[in-house]
């Protein structure tokens, strides 16, 4: 199965200022169809998961443009540009390039 | 509105069996792929399994094949996952998830609690 590594574990930002994760692969994501299926979820406490960007750097509908998603190949970022309180939560990064589907561990984004 | 909704979770003793349900709406059911994905308590995602939008095409995570089914009702707009042999690794909130743009899961339901324990 494919190994999907977040960093950091936990990100304690302050409002107003940038958050940046990071999600490795332990391989490629390219799909052979040239496609990379790598999306971004947010998990605020008590709720379920909320999906936040897909294929690398497209927002789905409704997410703030304070989200933006990059990368490449086994290397992917998901920033936050300014912090909001609402933003508050676990942040997981998905691959659904080789079956079966794995999520990072999650990322802790916590305010200062 | 796109809605799901599960329900059928509860407590269950080890080796026992239980059905999840999920009741869509919003969208048309019959069109897209459904997924249900798992997180034990205090813990990650975990992605349980797969059925095709005609429900002819199922996928499971190997720790589970076998002992779980996922199926599907496009007349009642309704997802279902079976669980037999229960044990305590199975203890966890299971979520129904609707497939998106880019495989990737777009929308959830807000889940159901199976806590498996004598």
């Amino acid at each position: 199965d494919v190994v999907m590594t977040q960093t950091p574990l936990s990100s304690p930002v302050t409002l107003g200022q940038p958050a940046s994760i990071s999600c490795r692969s332990s391989q490629s994501l390219v799909h052979s169809d040239g496609s990379t299926y790598l999306s971004w979820l947010q998990q605020r406490p008590g709720q379920p998961p909320r999906l936040l960007i897909y294929e690398i750097s497209n927002r789905f509908s409704g997410v703030p443009d304070r989200f933006s998603g990059s990368g490449a190949g086994t290397d992917f970022t998901l920033k936050i540009s300014r912090v909001e309180a609402e933003d508050v939560g676990v942040y997981y990064c998905m691959q659904a390039t080789h079956f079966p589907w794995t999520f990072g561990q999650g990322t802790d984004v916590e305010i200062k | 509105e796109v809605q799901l909704v599960e329900s059928g979770g509860g407590l269950v003793q080890p080796g026992g069996s239980l059905r999840l349900s999920c009741a869509a709406s919003g969208f048309t059911f019959s069109s897209n792929w459904m997924s249900w994905v798992r997180q034990a308590p205090g813990k990650g995602l975990e992605f349980v399994a797969s059925i095709k939008y005609d429900g002819r095409d199922k996928y499971y995570v190997d720790s589970v094949r076998g002992r779980l089914a996922i199926s599907r009702d496009n007349a009642k707009s309704s997802l279902y996952l079976e669980i037999n042999s229960l044990r305590a690794e199975d203890t966890a909130v299971y979520y129904c998830a609707k497939y998106g743009n880019g495989r990737s899961f777009d929308y959830w339901g807000q889940g159901t609690l199976v806590t498996v324990s004598s």
